[in-house]
């Protein structure tokens, strides 16, 4: 059972350029979320789905762009990347809304 | 002031120690309680789940919620070298997007 998968684990990015962080499970969860994790900061919630066609912003929506066409993936996009977007990115999913979240183990990113 | 406060250590304790980790809280909608254990490069892992306010041991683990105090605990009994993690504390209102607000996690490392 593979659980929560997301590719790439890691990435180089130009100021400028953009990419897609992918993110797919297998459990047939509803909820799908994209947290972004800086040192010493937490996690923080960028955008997070509810169902297939449903999405909606988090805290720190702003540089990202995401879609839920199917139950299993849930795509990250980044446009017009910034060294503000440095991060680690981990995607979760929850069958259930107070369930706890099953986490990805995340995209290491840097935009220099 | 954030919504969730977590002394971000480092805490490092000898094998076999009882290990005490704490966040405090300042929302009273919270209902739902986790600890995380996140290995270095890895995505964050349920520990312990709990309801409301109480205690809840699983095998060396004790999870502890004082909603009136807005303060919860994890205690580790018994401490091991591959207990050497940091710990994040989450918790969650359950209505609305259900989404997870986090702690900023504990580095924990147990010296053998």
């Amino acid at each position: 059972n593979a659980g929560v998968t997301q590719t790439p684990k890691f990435r180089i990015l130009k100021i400028g350029q953009s990419m897609t962080l992918q993110c797919t499970q297998d459990m047939n969860h509803n909820y799908m979320y994209w947290y972004r994790q800086d040192p010493g900061m937490g996690l923080k919630l960028i955008y997070y789905s509810v169902g297939a066609g449903i999405t909606d912003k988090g805290e720190v929506p702003n540089g990202y762009n995401v879609s839920r066409s199917t139950t299993e993936d849930f795509p990250l996009r980044l446009e017009l990347a910034a060294p503000s977007q440095t991060s680690v990115y981990f995607c979760a999913s929850t069958d259930r809304g107070n369930s706890p979240l099953h986490f990805g183990n995340g995209t290491r990113l840097t935009v220099t | 002031q954030k919504e969730v406060e977590q002394d971000p250590g480092p805490l490092s304790v000898p094998e076999g120690a009882i290990v005490s980790l704490n966040c405090t809280y300042s929302n009273s909608a919270f209902q739902y309680f986790m600890w995380y254990r996140q290995y270095s490069r890895k995505g964050p892992e349920l520990l312990m789940y709990t309801y409301s306010s109480g205690n809840k041991e699983d095998g060396r683990f004790t999870a502890q919620v004082d909603k009136s105090s807005k303060y919860i605990s994890l205690f580790i009994r018994d401490s091991q070298p591959s207990d050497s993690a940091t710990y994040l504390c989450a918790m969650s209102t359950g209505t609305g997007r259900r989404a997870l607000t986090f702690g900023s996690g504990t580095r924990l490392q147990v010296q053998p």
